[in-house]
């Protein structure tokens, strides 16, 4: 299995434009998380979903964050506007839950080093 | 709410000594605990976690933690360290309630010198 896939890589972009980064889980997995990791602030839970579904978004930012995910293999995070502050390495991970109801390890992407001019 | 504390930004060992890596945890419930790893420009990589039974968990690499409740600890440890273990190491938690919801310490800076 190729992993979970993040895209882009890096993307540099004017505050006040809008950002989509993108994400694929391993296939079978049915959680998804988005987290974003700083210096100041270290690694947040932004969302998750489960079967497509959100079940958590409290740590989304605010409303200029949204995330979605159509289907079982593809999840977007959009920022619109972004700002100089949203500037961070946004990861996506995907879990197997497991029969006991918790989530197994999580699998992370290399990452989307977002940055904010 | 839950909470995870690592209170060392970075740790200092020789090659071959051992080393621990400190974590508390604050959960209402039984926690469920992890410790992952990364390493420059990676993601993180899962090491070891605990669920229930055995205090000692042994995971990748050769590193083990023990689950202390009394004191609410999940100390991450190794007997003998390897120049290639510097990395990036986080201890995580999640409880039953909200299983999936696993929550990440600051993460604490493994050097181990030659």
């Amino acid at each position: 299995d190729a992993g979970v896939i993040q895209s882009p890589r890096h993307e540099v972009t004017e505050m006040g434009q809008e950002v989509t980064l993108r994400c694929k889980p391993i296939s079978g997995h049915d959680y998804l998380f988005w987290y974003r990791q700083t210096m100041m602030r270290g690694l947040e839970l932004l969302i998750y979903f489960n079967n497509n579904v959100p079940i958590d978004d409290s740590g989304m930012p605010e409303d200029r964050f949204s995330a979605k995910m159509p289907n079982a293999s593809f999840s977007t995070l959009k920022i619109q506007p972004s700002e100089p502050r949203d500037s961070a390495v946004y990861f996506c991970a995907s879990s197997l839950g497991t029969a006991g109801g918790e989530t197994g390890e999580l699998f992370f992407g290399e990452g989307s080093r977002l940055t904010v001019l | 709410a839950q909470s995870v504390a690592q209170p060392e930004d970075q740790v200092n060992v020789a090659e071959g000594n051992p080393l621990t890596v400190k974590c508390t945890y604050s959960v209402s419930g039984n926690p469920y605990l992890f410790w992952y790893v990364q390493y420059p420009n990676r993601g993180l990589q899962f090491l070891l976690k605990y669920i229930t039974g055995d205090n000692l968990v042994k995971g990748s690499y050769g590193f083990e933690a023990e689950f202390n409740k009394s004191q609410t600890s999940f100390h991450l440890k190794k007997p003998s360290a390897l120049v290639s273990d510097s990395a990036l190491y986080f201890c995580a938690v999640s409880v039953y309630s909200s299983a999936s919801k696993i929550i990440f310490g600051s993460g604490t800076r493994l050097s181990i010198r030659p």
